[in-house]
């Protein structure tokens, strides 16, 4: 059964980091691409960044460049979202979410974590 | 980007009713085209893939159509296991896209 299971949501302060965590179990992880999606409560899904199986490709989406670093460790069957500079509208659920496939650009997810919840706010 | 919309933004049915939920893309995302059901206080599950693929284990009553802007998804008789919001979201071009979401509620 794949599970794949978020920490590292806390409340945290305008301009501070955080560094979220996914443990991933029952799939082969370096076969396949990676993502993080979050989500304000009540509100709608945004794609936040992803890395291919490799770690050679990465995308983030644009209000997140410069100030989120995707990684993996395919070893530790780990994924991380290291978060800089976090701003009040970061403030979200971010899911780790499993590609079908190897590429991070084919972006067709098909296991999702339970999420963890990032607070923004001083 | 691409920008996905649907509607309606909300609909009430009963059980056993038919339910089409429309999406449309800003511009032609030929049939990569994903659908989503989220339940409160729970992570969106797959439901479709490729406009029309089932994912493994989603019932038959649901389906997929469309390719290029338009898309549907149909709940050929609607459960109540299948009240939730359903997100359709575009995989054609990064960055990956989604509509605001459909709630089906319970009339």
């Amino acid at each position: 059964e794949v599970q794949l299971v978020e920490s590292g949501g806390t409340l945290v302060q305008p301009g501070r980091s955080l560094r979220l965590s996914c443990a991933a179990s029952g799939f082969t992880f370096d076969n396949y691409a990676m993502h993080w999606v979050r989500q304000v409560p009540g509100k709608g899904l945004e794609w936040v960044s992803g890395i291919n199986w490799s770690s050679g490709h990465i995308g983030y989406v644009d209000s997140v460049k410069g100030r989120f670093t995707i990684s993996r460790d395919n070893a530790k069957n780990s994924l991380y979202l290291q978060m800089n500079s976090l701003r009040a509208e970061d403030m979200a659920i971010y899911y780790c979410v499993k590609d079908q496939n190897t590429n991070w650009n084919d972006f067709r997810f098909d296991y999702w974590g339970q999420g963890t919840l990032v607070t923004v706010s001083s | 980007d691409i920008q996905m919309t649907q509607s309606p933004s909300s609909l009430s049915a009963s059980v056993g009713d038919r339910v089409t939920i429309t999406c449309r893309a800003s511009q032609s995302i030929s049939n990569y085209l994903n659908w989503y059901q989220q339940k409160p206080g729970e992570a969106p599950k797959p439901l479709i893939y490729g406009a029309f693929s089932l994912q493994t284990g989603v019932p038959p009553r649901f389906s997929g159509s469309g390719s290029g802007t338009e898309f549907t998804l149909t709940i050929s008789s609607l459960q109540p296991e299948d009240f939730a919001t359903y997100y359709c979201q575009q995989s054609y071009h990064g960055p990956a896209t989604f509509g605001p979401g459909t709630t089906v509620d319970i009339k």
